[in-house]
């Protein structure tokens, strides 16, 4: 059982290239989400989506892009890359358990710098 | 706002002794959820254990337990028996007021890097 598999592990950019970041789950969860991890900070929540065919935004949606492209796969799109979104990029997905609460089930990230 | 405080950076523990990780919260809401994540060098968080506002109870998950103090706003992640695998880093996390389901909206906190010393 993957869980949750985000690819690429490790990527370098030149500032203004663009890139997508990979993800898939086989947990048939509904709900998916993209976090970012920087040094001396929590993760933030970047995009998520709800269930196929709807996404939102979360507190750090600029520069970012993203695509339900079905039940398993959300993909996070950078189109112009910045410096700034140099960073660890995690996606989710979430299950409810004993319907109280969703449990996130993570990726192993997504080690991204800008130079 | 929802803001989520660890204070500790690091921490180092010998081997099987009991480790409390602290966490404070703040938030006006009277209905919130409060989780602690599991980071280990592998770099995928791993849930670890849930505490709603109203549950009455410490919530406890094997040897996790939440330390749930309400009128402090405080959260503290205690591990009992610890163990080196247990070296990782821990993430406290808030979730806003209504539990909307598939919208698990969390703020994180900075997290605690803990050392298991053999």
């Amino acid at each position: 059982n993957a869980g949750v598999t985000q690819t690429p592990k490790f990527q370098v950019l030149k500032t203004g290239q663009s890139m997508t970041l990979q993800c898939a789950q086989d947990m048939n969860h509904n709900s998916m989400y993209w976090y970012r991890q920087d040094p001396g900070m929590g993760l933030r929540l970047i995009y998520y989506s709800a269930s196929e065919g709807t996404t939102d935004k979360g507190e750090v949606p600029n520069g970012y892009n993203v695509s339900r492209l079905n039940k398993r796969e959300f993909s996070l799109r950078l189109e112009s890359a910045a410096p700034s979104q140099t960073s660890v990029y995690f996606c989710a997905s979430s299950a409810r358990d004993r319907g109280i609460y969703e449990k996130l089930f993570f990726g192993s990230g997504t080690q991204l710098s800008v130079l | 706002a929802q803001k989520i405080t660890q204070t500790q950076p690091g921490m180092f523990v010998q081997e099987k002794e009991a480790v409390t990780l602290d966490c404070t919260y703040d938030t006006s809401d009277q209905s919130y959820g409060l989780f602690w994540y599991k980071q280990p060098s592998s770099g995928e968080m791993i849930f670890l254990i849930y505490q709603g506002s109203y549950d009455e109870q410490n919530a406890t998950e094997g040897r996790y337990s939440l330390n749930f103090q309400k009128a402090r706003k405080s959260a503290n992640l205690v591990i009992s028996a610890s163990q080196l695998g247990d070296s990782a880093m821990y993430f406290c996390a808030m979730r806003e007021a209504t539990p909307n389901f598939g919208n698990e909206k969390l703020t994180f906190g900075t997290g605690t890097r803990l050392t298991i010393i053999p």
